[in-house]
């Protein structure tokens, strides 16, 4: 089983600063197969981006993805209120045939 | 668009089956290969439980597959849950979601609201 440890637990910024989360697999994962989801309290995850650059229909370009092998990061490049959620990687690959890793909060500070 | 609602029995005894239904709306169900449950107990993270093809084919998570069966009903647009012998470590939030079409890449791009499982 691939296993995805995303850090921190807990990220505390402000509106308009930039954040950087990042997702590291037990083994390599093809970028491909990597997608990574928000959650706000109460809502159903809602997906962010897939692939190597894709985003997902109306995700802002303040969302990007980068990284291979096994380290990931979802980066959101300004802050806006809504943001303040809760971020999951995903990962495709061997039995389970997916997994997601633990989660980010991400916080006002 | 595509939408998706869980349906099903919001509370289940131990040792009882949990069944629950995703119904496809604004669309067909054949508008992806795949579909998928995913659950999230109470404060924690999201667990895939298994996925269907839309010719039948199910995978499982290898921790459920002993427990789990997922079926899909093209007449009524809608596929579906069973989970057997339950226990209060099965207590959570269900989801249902449909795979992105995008050939060579993975995500589930539509998800339902959720429908909340107690096992008590």
């Amino acid at each position: 089983e691939i296993v995805l440890t995303q850090s921190p637990g807990t990220l505390s910024l402000s509106p308009g600063e930039r954040a950087t989360l990042s997702c590291r697999a037990s083994q390599t994962v093809s970028i491909n197969y990597l997608a990574w989801y928000q959650q706000r309290p109460g809502q159903a995850p809602r997906l962010l981006t897939y692939g190597a650059s894709s985003r997902a229909t109306g995700i802002p370009d303040r969302f990007s993805v980068s990284g291979s092998g096994t380290d990931f990061t979802l980066t959101i490049s300004r802050l806006e209120p809504e943001d303040f959620a809760v971020y999951y990687c995903q990962q495709y690959g061997s039995s389970p045939r997916y997994t997601f890793g633990q989660g980010t909060q991400l916080e006002i500070k | 668009q595509v939408q998706l609602q869980e349906s099903g029995p919001g509370l289940v005894k131990p040792s009882e089956t949990l069944s629950l239904t995703c119904a496809v709306s604004g669309g067909s169900i054949s508008s992806a290969n795949w579909w998928s449950w995913v659950r999230q107990p109470p404060g924690k993270g999201l667990e895939w439980i298994g996925e269907i093809f839309v010719g039948g084919r199910t995978n499982y998570n290898p921790s459920l597959a002993s427990r789990v069966t997922i079926s899909l009903d093209m007449s009524k647009n809608q596929f579906s849950l069973r989970l057997t012998s339950v226990t209060t470590a099965d207590t959570a939030v269900y989801y249902c979601a449909r795979h992105l079409a995008v050939p060579g890449t993975r995500g589930f791009d539509v998800w339902g609201q959720g429908t909340t499982v107690t096992v008590s």
